[in-house]
């Protein structure tokens, strides 16, 4: 079985732009996760997403979003992009809200120049 | 809020010696607890998890006894290789407000774990 995947990998953008991350769970896996990983914060959670529906926020300001689709696959965009925002962007997939064990991607690297 | 902490790193160690990395938490009710592991250039990998208090969670030659009593999960295998190096993360998580999310994992720092051969 396939596992979490991210696109893309790698990422460039300069200052103000806005940038859009998906990530496509395991099959048959219906929740997903969005982490950002930095050297100075660690791994901060961002948002999970079930059926659809956003079940939790962590706390980022608005310029961070996210969907869900019908068939499970996610996308998360930043607007505005800040320098601060350089970080590994990992996306973890689990069954569902009754699921303790998260499954995470190989993550998308976004650099912001 | 709910917290991790996790040993200071980095751990260097030679090969087949003894890795322990402590791992505290706090959280209010009855998180379940995690351990994850990072290879480089990877994402995170599920390494064992332990649901209630008492249970020991295994993996690879890795255990964690979840101990309320003390509030920790620490993280050990009594041989380590080589290939063990990686960074290592301790994790908890909580049903949601109302809900039944297990969806938001609180992570400790990290651990940098190097193994000499």
């Amino acid at each position: 079985k396939a596992g979490v995947t991210q696109t893309p990998r790698y990422l460039i953008k300069t200052r103000g732009q806005q940038v859009t991350l998906s990530c496509s769970p395991i099959s048959g896996h219906r929740s997903v996760s969005w982490y950002q990983q930095t050297p100075g914060q660690g791994l901060q959670f961002l948002f999970e997403y079930f059926s659809e529906t956003q079940r939790n926020k962590g706390n980022f300001p608005g310029r961070f979003s996210g969907r869900q689709f019908s068939n499970s696959r996610s996308e998360m965009n930043v607007s505005t992009l800040e320098l601060g925002d350089s970080a590994l962007y990992l996306c973890a997939s689990s069954l569902g809200p009754e699921s303790s064990e998260q499954y995470f991607g190989p993550g998308t690297r976004l650099t912001v120049t | 809020g709910n917290s991790v902490t996790q040993m200071e790193g980095p751990v260097t160690l030679s090969e087949e010696a003894f890795l322990t990395i402590n791992c505290t938490y706090t959280a209010t009710g009855y998180p379940s607890l995690f351990w994850y592991v990072q290879y480089p250039g990877e994402g995170l990998q599920l390494l064992l998890k332990a649901t209630k208090a008492d249970d020991k969670g295994s993996n690879k030659g890795f255990e964690a006894t979840y101990r309320k009593e003390t509030t920790s999960f620490h993280l050990e295998k009594g041989s380590v290789q080589v290939s063990d190096s990686a960074v290592y993360f301790c994790a908890l998580s909580r049903r949601g407000a109302g809900g039944t999310s297990y969806g938001k994992l609180t992570f400790g720092q990290g651990t940098i774990l190097t193994v000499h051969p």
